[in-house]
């Protein structure tokens, strides 16, 4: 079962900031918080990654509290090629660190 | 780099049949995974890969699917017999780094239907 907790859907106006909330409160110290993006059709696309530290790239913008608990996908100038559906893998807690993606949340971005 | 190749990237089957889906990886990628996503399950990891060798392989639904990475080229995904209820987007990813410590790239998929 996924171990990370995110909304089902969101919407956000273009050109609006798009916040995207993740859960992950069984995660270990030494594991990574990943997110994903998944563009219809498509295959999954790296977006950006951070242990502990907050991280922006070219893409988005990473926050994780300062437990590592949580984190929040920034996308700064949502648009309309940023609908997709978004998700923060987890890892399994196992031996092997297999990444567990659940089922992610859908964002919407309206003109 | 072309990226991870899939191929055929559709495929529609009769149930009985033997199905077997193909994956390239990035050159120079230690790791290969192959994920399985449904409406109803989203993307599930099926199987992955360290240096052509299978590492873990629980998420394999039964034993009517099989994987195999003869080179660190190319991998195959088996369903035999194939049934209606596999049908699904059947994505290959592939990473330097093991499964939760370093980036994966995924291929574009193949849309797998059996009827």
């Amino acid at each position: 079962d996924a171990k990370t907790t995110q909304p089902t859907s969101m919407d956000c106006a273009e050109g609006r900031a798009a916040n995207l909330p993740c859960n992950h409160s069984t995660i270990s110290g030494n594991e990574y918080v990943y997110w994903y993006r998944q563009i219809h059709s498509q295959g999954p696309q790296y977006i950006i990654h951070g242990l502990k530290n907050n991280e922006t790239n070219e893409m988005a913008s990473l926050i994780i509290t300062e437990d590592r608990k949580s984190s929040t996908l920034i996308l700064p100038h949502a648009t309309l090629r940023d609908t997709a559906v978004y998700y923060c893998p987890s890892g399994d807690g196992g031996s092997q660190g297999n990444l567990i993606f659940g089922k992610g949340t859908k964002l919407s971005v309206k003109p | 780099d072309a990226g991870v190749i899939q191929s055929p990237r559709h495929e529609v089957t009769e149930m009985g049949q033997e199905v077997t889906l193909r994956c390239k990886p990035i050159s120079g990628h230690d790791y290969l995974f192959w994920y399985r996503q449904t409406m109803m399950r989203g993307l599930e990891l099926l199987i992955y890969f360290n240096n052509n060798v299978p590492i873990d392989d629980s998420g394999m639904p039964e034993d009517r699917f099989s994987a195999k990475m003869p080179n660190a080229s190319f991998s195959t995904l088996k369903i035999q017999p194939s049934e209606p209820r596999d049908s699904a987007v059947y994505f290959c990813a592939s990473s330097y780094g093991g499964p939760a410590t370093d980036t994966q790239y995924f291929g574009p998929g193949t849309r797998l239907t059996v009827l």
